[in-house]
């Protein structure tokens, strides 16, 4: 079965620092992977996806994410934390045993990031 | 575009009453699901729709039903609400495709007493 985990329930940053939210998955065949982000009480937002090509893939609002195949993981990073990026973030990983062809999404149970001013 | 639209936003029912949480996209996309957010076990699949007239399972669809009339509207229908059926309800949708985005409604913050 395909899973993601994220082994931090928060991270805590000081604006200006570079940041990482970790996430790593178990998947049978290549995997399709997104960073998604929550702000209270509103929905999830796409921040950016890896399908296939370059391991370091560019996202919104300067976030990226390298893709680590013999490591599994796939960590969201930016060089330099604003306040404004607290959030709660998810990490997902598509799942083809839901969805027929396309596959659904399989979410981890999110990451509390907090930036301090 | 309004994107994924959801109503209502926040929902009280008590033990035993039913309820339909309504879905509605606007940007003709295919694939429609709901899923079901509880503290600290992320999403969770409900029930899924990959067109028109054509529902199936997720992975925790008990207690829920749907109908997928028109590509834009996903609603989802709760039988006899629980007090485990206290969650916050999103919607989603997006193309079909090889790694598509899906876009997520605002949500419905739904508590049963």
């Amino acid at each position: 079965a395909q899973s993601v985990a994220q082994p931090e329930d928060q991270v805590n940053v000081a604006e200006g620092n570079p940041l990482t939210v970790k996430c790593t998955y178990s998947v049978s065949g290549n995997p399709y992977l997104f960073w998604y982000v929550q702000y209270p009480n509103r929905g999830l937002q796409f921040l950016l996806k890896y399908i296939t090509g370059d391991n370091l893939v560019k996202g919104s609002y300067g976030f990226e994410a390298e893709f680590n195949k013999s490591q599994t993981s796939f960590h969201l990073k930016k060089p330099s934390a604003l306040v404004s990026d607290s959030a709660l973030y998810f990490c997902a990983v598509r799942d083809p045993s839901y969805g027929g062809s396309q596959g659904n999404l399989i979410f981890g149970k999110g990451t509390k990031l907090s930036v301090k001013p | 575009n309004a994107g994924v639209t959801q109503t209502p936003k926040f929902q009280v029912l008590k033990t035993g009453q039913s309820m339909t949480l309504q879905c509605a996209q606007d940007m003709n996309h295919e694939y429609m699901s709901w899923y079901r957010q509880d503290p600290g076990m992320g999403l969770r699949l409900i029930h899924y729709s990959v067109g028109a007239g054509i529902t199936d399972q997720g992975e925790v669809p008990n207690g829920y039903n749907v109908s997928r009339s028109t590509t834009e509207d996903f609603p989802l229908r709760l039988l006899s609400a629980a007090p485990s059926q206290t969650s916050v309800y999103f919607c989603a949708s997006s193309g079909l495709g090889r790694g598509p985005v899906q876009y997520f409604g605002p949500g419905t913050r739904l508590t049963v007493t």
